[in-house]
């Protein structure tokens, strides 16, 4: 089953506006991450954020965590094209199982 | 720089053949794991290990196995290749001892099947 849930699916956006992603999961966590991957591509790996974190920034990315809602969203403020990929997160739950797990992510179009 | 590798970008081969793919890295990480990737059903762990010689079922090991004799080293191998094993294999790799924290991506193994 999917621990961690993004949503919209796909979301297309003009160059310089803000693009918000959202993750939902299941069960507590250690951490939440964000990775990027770009078309035909590894993962990138964007941001970690902890359970007893509430938001974390790096660059344009923020990054929230509400733990009472189970739930992340990543903001990409002033995207650019280059922006395109699809992004996903991935959690690591207090299940015993040393791994993290991942959505089935969100596709982000920037049009120039 | 960090780097996981891996030794195929592209794969094709016949149904009932036995298939290797293997993934190296240069960061002297303890966590390695196998992730197959099909659209809409995101990431799936396959297998990971968190040390030489040991290894964890992940989500999705059937039709599989895996191989981890040195520690930079993680093999995937499928035992006799059948068509619903057309996907993007993808392997990576984490430093911390809880496998928990960031990984390190390979640039994936795109498998096809015939």
């Amino acid at each position: 089953s999917q621990q961690g849930e993004e949503d919209p699916q796909a979301l297309s956006i003009q160059e310089g506006e803000n693009a918000t992603m959202n993750c939902s999961y299941k069960t507590s966590i250690n951490n939440l991450q964000w990775y990027r991957q770009n078309s035909g591509r590894g993962l990138v790996h964007l941001i970690l954020i902890r359970s007893n974190e509430r938001e974390k920034h790096s660059g344009r990315l923020r990054v929230t965590l509400d733990t009472s809602k189970k739930s992340s969203s990543l903001l990409i403020t002033a995207s650019r094209a280059a922006d395109t990929a699809s992004y996903f997160c991935a959690t690591d739950a207090w299940t015993g199982r040393r791994a993290l797990t991942f959505g089935s992510g969100t596709r982000l179009q920037v049009q120039p | 720089d960090v780097k996981v590798t891996q030794s195929s970008r592209y794969l094709v081969k016949r149904t009932g053949e036995k298939v290797f793919l293997e993934c190296v890295q240069d960061m002297d990480h303890e966590n390695m794991f196998w992730y197959r990737q099909d659209p809409g059903l995101g990431l799936r762990l396959i297998y990971f290990s968190y040390d030489v010689k040991m290894k964890e079922k992940g989500d999705i090991p059937e039709g599989y196995s895996v191989s981890r004799e040195k520690k930079e080293r993680f093999s995937l191998i499928l035992e006799s290749a059948s068509t619903n094993q057309t996907s993007m294999y993808l392997c990576a790799s984490s430093g911390e001892g809880l496998a928990g924290d960031e990984q390190y991506f390979g640039p994936g193994t795109r498998l096809t099947v015939t």
